[in-house]
């Protein structure tokens, strides 16, 4: 499968445990995205990065979270301390663009969360 | 801020009625309007992207810039077509958004045989 890739599937953890996802982009794709879905919404963006530049972050990422992409390969998302309202899905994307040149965006399958 | 709406959480409909899933948008600017969609156990994908001007699966959307809207249709549906469908938007000139991508709550379609 040479689409974007995200491990695990599905994590279960106690409130106030850290977690961390992974999300391998597809190879050639500088630009990698970070959304999260929660029950009967759709994605929200979280954060943003060109090559391993984090550029964008959304006001939901809080101070428990932080994302890096050390070489501009894959990407981690880590949640420390843990609360319920954390529990969503987690979703990956990646793209390429250049300058205002924005291709379109391929999802992985996710990662879904539940924190109880 | 740019915001997606999509009015219709349910839209069910018989096998060969035409159907048409709504989206409305708000933003200033110059937008790029999609639809993803995802069936049952697969991941988001791309159904079509209003620049392409294409038909994908029988499926159109034509963005219309007076009424902000962005609806999708297909003249006669099928069961396979029975899944989540999300309207997004992304500005579509430079600026700082770098191309995130803002969604609407989705609308199910289920297509009765």
């Amino acid at each position: 499968d040479t689409g974007v890739s995200q491990d695990p599937r599905h994590k279960i953890t106690k409130r106030g445990q850290n977690v961390t996802f992974r999300c391998d982009p597809i190879s050639e794709h500088n630009r990698l995205y970070w959304y999260r879905q929660t029950l009967g919404q759709g994605p929200e963006f979280l954060t943003y990065f060109q090559n391993e530049a984090q550029l964008e972050k959304s006001r939901l990422l809080s101070d428990r979270f932080s994302a890096e992409r050390p070489k501009g390969s894959f990407s981690t998302l880590e949640i420390q301390r843990t609360e319920q309202g954390d529990s969503a899905m987690y979703l990956c994307a990646s793209s390429f663009g250049q300058g205002v040149i924005k291709n379109i965006q391929y999802f992985g399958a996710g990662t879904r969360l539940s924190v109880l | 801020a740019q915001r997606v709406t999509q009015p219709e959480k349910l839209l069910s409909v018989f096998k060969g009625a035409p159907v048409e899933l709504k989206c409305n948008y708000s933003y200033s600017g110059s937008p790029e309007l999609f639809w993803y969609v995802q069936y049952s156990r697969q991941r988001l994908q791309l159904l079509l992207r209003h620049i392409s001007r294409e038909s994908i699966k029988g499926f159109t959307a034509d963005l219309n810039k007076g009424e902000t809207s962005f609806h999708l249709k297909k003249p006669f549906a099928q069961e396979e077509d029975s899944a989540m469908y999300y309207c997004a938007l992304r500005p579509n000139a430079g600026g700082t958004s770098y191309g995130k991508l803002t969604f609407g709550q989705g609308t199910i379609l289920t297509v009765h045989p």
